[in-house]
């Protein structure tokens, strides 16, 4: 099975750079991907990691460790509206690459002024 | 990007009776589209896969007669929910990929609230 692992609640000020980590137990996946949601809107696309190391799309960073079993998302310049819940997800191999994810529980991030 | 759409937003119904909800991929083909059940301030949660022209692949312990899938086409998926009690009242969000990406396109929700 997967499970993956995140801080519940993140709370930074405007300006600063925050990390949210991803802990997770799982039996294999092609890749580990970040989503943004919005309080009652659609989850959206940030990052993906396939291979260790980091991935830089603008403000946002994700990272992956293999060995560690472990990757985080990094927010730069945080601004108000980075003000959201962010899920890491895995596509578990055995889902056979049908693009299945699991996600985690979601960390709410809070930034204040 | 490519978008995707979910219909209705909003429903409310009674006790009893069923609903559907649609989810259309606009501007691309969804080989595989997902359905997932959202709870206040919680994760989202897998229901079943839908391929195009096959059977849905349920998770495990949602029963599959009472959310029922279709995929008829490449751009449309569809979810009823039958017999519907207040505890399926949740947020109900489709998505979709593209054939060999790994990016999911997510729809905007559709609120269920079963009175």
């Amino acid at each position: 099975g997967q499970s993956l692992e995140q801080p519940s609640e993140v709370t930074a000020v405007e300006g600063a750079i925050v990390q949210i980590n991803c802990t997770y137990q799982t039996s294999g996946f092609y890749g580990l991907s970040w989503y943004q949601q919005h309080d009652g809107g659609a989850p959206t696309f940030l990052s993906y990691n396939a291979l260790d190391g980091l991935e830089e799309t603008g403000r946002f960073s994700s990272f992956l460790s293999r060995s560690d079993s472990y990757g985080y998302l990094l927010l730069q310049e945080l601004q108000m509206k980075d003000s959201a819940s962010y899920f890491c997800a895995v596509n578990p191999l055995a889902s056979g690459n049908t693009g299945k994810l699991i996600f985690g529980q979601g960390t709410t991030l809070q930034v204040k002024p | 990007g490519a978008v995707v759409s979910q219909h209705p937003s909003r429903v409310i119904c009674k006790s009893g009776t069923s609903v559907k909800i649609e989810c259309r991929s606009l501007d691309f083909q969804a080989t595989t589209m997902f359905w997932y059940r959202q709870f206040p301030k919680q994760s989202l949660m897998l229901m079943a896969t839908s391929n195009e022209g096959s059977k849905a692949t349920y998770e495990q312990g949602v029963e599959k007669d009472k959310f029922l899938i279709n995929h008829a086409s490449l751009t449309l998926s569809t979810l009823t929910v039958t017999s519907a009690h207040p505890e399926d009242s949740s947020f109900y969000i489709c998505s979709a990929t593209d054939r060999g990406k790994y990016e999911q396109y997510f729809g905007p929700g559709t609120r269920l609230t079963v009175t």
